[in-house]
């Protein structure tokens, strides 16, 4: 199946920095990227979805200034937690979509496990 | 109202044997996709296999098969012949519609094999 990188894996920063993560796609061009959250013990709660060029389209109840996404180009996706603090403290996984011999199948990243402390 | 439902919290399979995952989900979109993914303690998210909502025949990948049952609106993840390396949280996702839609999961199985 088609290789999506996540980079970190872990992080541990300390309260009102910032983080970036980042989400590559390695061998097909992800048109659109989604990222998640999931907190312990509990499912994958989308964030935002991202299209190559455009503007992120966040979910309800999400924070577009706190959790920003740039997806300048058809094989990277990054989030930028801002002014973080210890309840962002999350698992973030992103997952990208593109044709990958005609299917448009979503595959997903390792994930960023982020700790604020 | 929940997209994707599944029941299960937790499950128990004897290795060797089969065990089947329950999953649930509602929408009027005529066109669908239904996922399974497995995700470890390691936090990755694993693919298993995928049903589209105009497919004939159910979906099956070596010991997974997806018992999908479209009138009922389910799509049960039966995996056979179940290994200790099996044990991870399972979760049931639908995408609505077609091309680059966003995936809904489901609250996830907890699937534990004893050996």
């Amino acid at each position: 199946g088609a290789v999506v990188s996540q980079h970190p894996s872990r992080v541990i920063c300390k309260s009102g920095t910032s983080v970036k993560i980042e989400c590559r796609s390695l061998d097909f061009q992800a048109t659109t990227m989604f990222w998640y959250r999931q907190f312990p013990k509990q499912s994958l709660m989308l964030m935002a979805t991202s299209n190559e060029g455009s503007k992120a389209t966040y979910e309800q109840g999400v924070e577009k200034d706190k959790f920003l996404i740039n997806h300048a180009s058809l094989t990277l996706s990054t989030l930028t937690v801002t002014s973080a603090h210890p309840e962002d403290s999350s698992f973030y996984i992103c997952s990208a979509s593109g044709h990958q011999g005609g299917s448009t199948e979503a595959f997903f990243g390792q994930g960023t496990r982020l700790t604020v402390v | 109202a929940q997209k994707i439902t599944q029941t299960q919290p937790g499950m128990f399979v004897q290795e060797k044997e089969a065990v089947t995952l329950d999953c649930t989900y509602d929408t009027s979109d005529p066109s669908y996709g239904l996922f399974w993914y497995k995700q470890p303690s390691s936090g990755e998210m694993i693919f298993l296999i995928y049903q589209g909502s105009y497919d004939q025949q159910n979906a099956t990948e070596g010991r997974y098969s997806l018992n999908f049952q479209k009138a009922r609106k389910s799509a049960n993840l039966v995996i056979s012949a179940s290994q200790l390396g099996d044990s991870a949280m399972y979760f049931c996702a639908m995408r609505e519609g077609g091309g680059y839609q966003k995936v809904t999961f489901g609250t996830g199985t907890k699937l534990q094999v004893i050996p």
